[in-house]
């Protein structure tokens, strides 16, 4: 079965810096998404950024980007240029390649933005 | 955004009793999923539907059932609410043919005491 680890539970970082969130997991799966949900207090799920696997190219997002290495299974998440609206859970997540749809999600990354 | 919506977004409620939450959706998607939210567990899955009457469990099912009688309806029961059953649930489609993305609820906070 797949999984997904996120080993930061809490991160900080100072307004204007860059910080990596990290997230590992496990698949025996060649074609498969990877995606960073980001969850402020609001509790709204919204979708920051996904990784086809069959893409070598990192995905970037504005100040978003990752860093894919799919022989490593690992799958980080860097923001730029932090803002105080980037404080939020951040959630990462393995999506299979069937119809399905279903997600595996890691544990979270609550992250912290100091002014 | 993806017209989702849950309700009721707050309740409130006893062991023992049965408790539904309702997820609709606009977006005419044939896919739709349940999960729950816990401290230190993050969202796991509860059940999914691939089409009408048509629903499968996920890794957290014990204790809920769900139905799904209109392709935008999607419904998880509670036969006997228990405390372990406190949690934040989110409903969720499936995105564009090909992206893999969910699109969820705002969620529904539950507590059972």
């Amino acid at each position: 079965a797949q999984t997904v680890t996120q080993s930061q539970p809490e991160m900080s970082v100072q307004e204007a810096e860059t910080v990596t969130l990290s997230c590992t997991y496990d698949t025996s799966e060649s074609d498969y998404y990877l995606f960073w949900y980001k969850q402020p207090p609001s509790r709204q799920m919204i979708l920051v950024i996904r990784q086809e696997a069959y893409k070598q190219q990192n995905a970037t997002e504005n100040r978003f980007s990752v860093n894919f290495q799919k022989a490593a299974k690992s799958f980080s998440l860097k923001i730029s240029d932090s803002q105080l609206g980037d404080a939020a859970m951040y959630f990462c997540a393995y999506g299979g390649g069937g119809a399905t749809n279903k997600l595996i999600f890691g544990t979270g990354t609550l992250l912290a933005v100091q002014p | 955004d993806a017209g989702i919506t849950q309700s009721p977004r707050h309740k409130v409620t006893e062991t023992g009793t049965p408790v539904t939450l309702r997820c609709h959706q606009t977006e005419n998607h044939r896919y739709m999923y349940w999960y729950r939210q816990d401290p230190g567990h993050g969202l796991r899955l509860i059940h999914y539907s691939y089409g009408v009457k048509d629903t499968d469990k996920g890794e957290v099912s014990d204790g809920y059932s769900v139905s799904r009688s209109k392709t935008e309806d999607f419904l998880l029961t509670l036969e006997s609410a228990t405390s372990s059953q406190t949690s934040v649930y989110f409903c969720a489609i499936g995105g564009a043919a090909n992206t893999g993305e969910l699109f969820f609820g705002e969620g529904s906070r539950l507590t059972v005491l």
